[in-house]
């Protein structure tokens, strides 16, 4: 399997433009989840779909940030419009149901730099 | 918050077994212990995870204590590629995401 799949890998971009980030999940995993790492917060957790539906949105910063997940194969992140505040590495992470036992796995993420 | 207490760090030299500790002492009783790791510049990674019983795989033992409010994670031959920051976290089945603190960053030395 070839494991999480972010994109891009790298983005910079300017202070008020729209960033897009993109996952795809492991084939047959439907939970899947989006984490923030900075050097401040550490790793925490912006929000989680499982089966496509958003469960928990208590961590996304704010309305610039939306998220949406189309099918069982795809989810985006996005930030409109960006801060420089927004700089981060972003993290998706795929599982099977939420249960006792479940692991995620994590992409390789995508590290934001917004000017 | 997290409701695990870790070391901020460790030495380990390259062969010898890694013994990291956490402490969870407000754990319940359908909690998990699991154990993720970080290498720099990359994405957490799973290590092991058990709820009373010592379990073991291809990476690592984790021995639970009785009482269950602590753990140990092993690293039976440390090598180079083991310098990591590994995160011990508490998980209850009904609780969807992982809640990472600041984990103890391990350094296998030569």
């Amino acid at each position: 399997d070839a494991g999480v799949i972010q994109s891009p890998r790298h983005e910079v971009t300017e202070m008020g433009q729209e960033v897009t980030l993109r996952c795809k999940p492991i084939s047959g995993h439907n939970s899947l989840f989006w984490y923030r790492q900075t050097m401040m917060r550490g790793l925490e957790l912006l929000i989680y779909f499982n089966n496509n539906v958003p469960i928990d949105d208590s961590g996304m910063p704010e309305d610039r940030f939306s998220a949406k997940m189309p099918n069982a194969s795809f989810s985006t992140l996005k930030i409109q419009p960006s801060e420089p505040r927004d700089s981060a590495v972003y993290f998706c992470a795929s599982s099977l149901p939420i249960g006792q036992a479940d692991t995620q796995y994590f992409g390789p993420g995508t590290r934001l730099t917004v000017l | 918050d997290a409701k695990t207490t870790q070391p901020p760090s460790m030495d380990c030299a390259e062969g010898r077994a890694a013994n990291l500790p956490c402490n969870h002492s407000t754990i319940s009783g359908n909690e998990y212990v699991y154990w993720y790791r970080q290498i720099h510049s990359q994405g957490p990674q799973y290590i092991i995870h058990g709820l009373k019983n010592n379990e073991t795989n291809e990476m690592a033992s984790l021995i639970i204590t009785e009482d269950r409010k602590s753990s140990t994670l092993i690293l039976p031959h440390a090598t180079l590629r083991d310098t990591a920051v590994y995160y011990c976290i508490v998980r209850g089945g009904s609780q969807g995401n992982l809640i990472f603190g600041k984990g103890t960053k391990l350094s296998v030395k030569p």
